[in-house]
């Protein structure tokens, strides 16, 4: 089973600033199957990213995806009032899905 | 509009057995693989289950591999999940979601999840 250990844990920033955050696999994987999630409180995940760098419909492109092989990183340009969130990352190839615990995006 | 609804969930006894129901709309269900994913209170997202879009494959995560059971029905655009010799550790928000095609493709929709408390 791939492993995916996300960080920091927490990323406490202020609106407008730049967020950064990773996501390392236990092992090297197709990128093609690297897909990144935003959840806020009480509420779905919802698709940000698929294909390690795609954007799903409807995102802004203030967020983007890269990465390959065991290490990719989900990058917010700018952060808006409602980017403020926990953002997973998950494997989904090989009959076998995993997620990452997550990065909570705080307001600093 | 593609709609995932959940529903069955609620309060069974540790060893107990409960079924889910994620009814589809919106989209033609026999064509995309579907997921369970779980969410403990408190905790990460957590896969539990898949299946093809014919039904014919299904995969499960080893925390319940032998005690779970996913289902789909054509006919009703449901999806299913039997559930039985349930844990405390079971107890969590369960979501059903719509891959983008197959089964090696992403999440691309979500129910807004249903509670399974495991509690005598």
């Amino acid at each position: 089973e791939i492993v995916l250990t996300q960080s920091p844990g927490t990323l406490s920033l202020s609106p407008g600033e730049r967020a950064t955050l990773s996501c390392r696999a236990s092992q090297f994987f197709n990128s093609d199957y690297l897909a990144w999630y935003q959840q806020k409180p009480g509420q779905a995940p919802r698709l940000l990213i698929y294909g390690a760098s795609t954007r799903a419909t409807g995102i802004p492109d203030r967020f983007s995806g890269s990465g390959s092989g065991t290490d990719f990183t989900l990058t917010i340009s700018r952060l808006e009032p409602e980017d403020f969130a926990v953002y997973y990352c998950q494997q989904y190839g090989y009959s076998a899905w995993t997620f990452g615990q997550g990065t909570m995006v705080e307001i600093k | 509009e593609v709609q995932l609804v959940e529903s069955g969930g609620g309060l069974v006894q540790p060893g107990g057995s409960l079924r889910l129901s994620c009814a589809a709309s919106g989209f033609t269900f026999s064509s995309y693989a579907m997921h369970w994913v779980r969410q403990a209170p408190g905790k990460g997202l957590e896969y539990v289950s898949a299946i093809s879009s014919n039904g014919g494959s299904t995969y499960y995560a080893n925390s319940v591999k032998g005690r779970f059971t996913i289902s789909r029905d054509k006919s009703k655009n449901t999806l299913y999940l039997q559930m039985g010799s349930l844990r405390s550790e079971d107890m969590a928000v369960y979501y059903c979601a719509r891959a983008q095609g197959g089964t090696g493709t992403a999440n691309e929709y979500w129910g807004q999840g249903t509670l399974v408390t495991v509690s005598s």
